[in-house]
């Protein structure tokens, strides 16, 4: 199963929503988690099971489902929040996509 | 709090075997059913799953790298291994080695993470 993420890359300013998607090459269910990674880090688990917060995740991450498609959402950008996301299927083996970097504008 | 640390020869010759260990700690191996897992960034790219055993030994791997990879356990010194034979410079990457407790919510894999360790295949 392949995830096709999108954009690769995003400008945006502290403040701003944005939006991240994905969208598998088949049905996965709600089979979909999200991961934010800062430089030198591990990814770290933000969201689960399509729309599920992950204990101590600031409630301006949120998961959202549109037929096919998968969107991460963050609201009210702040500083903290610029890094690379990756959304992950776990419904047959596993695969994350490219990843989006958010940069600040 | 279960934490996990990579570790192993952060430089591998080409055609040979990349060899590395994660260790366990903060809980035992045996506290649940986990599945113990090893993934791969080359640098300034993507995250690739590479496989995962289970605490019976069963194991999952990456088809495109099955061929190539063996993933064991050893629960007594709270550690498991990866091993990645015939390797080339495509194989330079941070190696993460990553658990989830089981059964797990969807999507929820991948939910505690090593450091990571980087490792070079050099010719």
């Amino acid at each position: 199963i392949q995830m096709t993420q999108s954009p690769s890359s995003l400008s945006a300013s502290i403040g701003d929503r944005v939006t991240i998607s994905c969208r598998p090459s088949q049905a996965i269910g709600n089979h979909v988690g999200w991961y934010q990674q800062k430089p030198g880090k591990a990814p770290k688990l933000l969201i689960y099971e399509t729309s599920t917060l992950e204990s101590g995740v600031s409630s301006r991450f949120s998961g959202s489902r549109s037929g096919t498609d998968f969107t991460l959402s963050i609201s009210s950008l702040q500083p903290e929040d610029f890094a690379t996301y990756y959304c992950l299927q776990d419904f047959h083996d596993y695969t994350f996509g490219q990843g989006t970097k958010l940069e600040i504008k | 709090q279960m934490q996990l640390q990579e570790s192993g020869p952060g430089l591998v010759k080409s055609s040979q075997t990349l060899s590395l260990t994660c260790t366990v700690s903060g809980d035992s191996m045996n506290s649940g059913g986990f599945y113990w897992s090893w993934i791969r960034q080359p640098a300034g790219k993507g995250l690739e799953y590479i496989g995962r055993i289970d605490n019976s030994g069963n194991t999952n791997y990456n088809p495109s790298l099955r061929s190539r990879v063996t993933i064991s356990l050893d629960t007594s010194m709270n550690q498991f291994s990866l091993e990645l034979t015939s390797t080339t410079a495509a194989d330079t990457a941070i190696y993460y080695c990553a658990t989830w407790k089981v059964p797990a919510s969807p999507g929820r894999s991948f939910h505690i993470w090593g450091q990571g360790t980087m490792v070079t295949v050099s010719s």
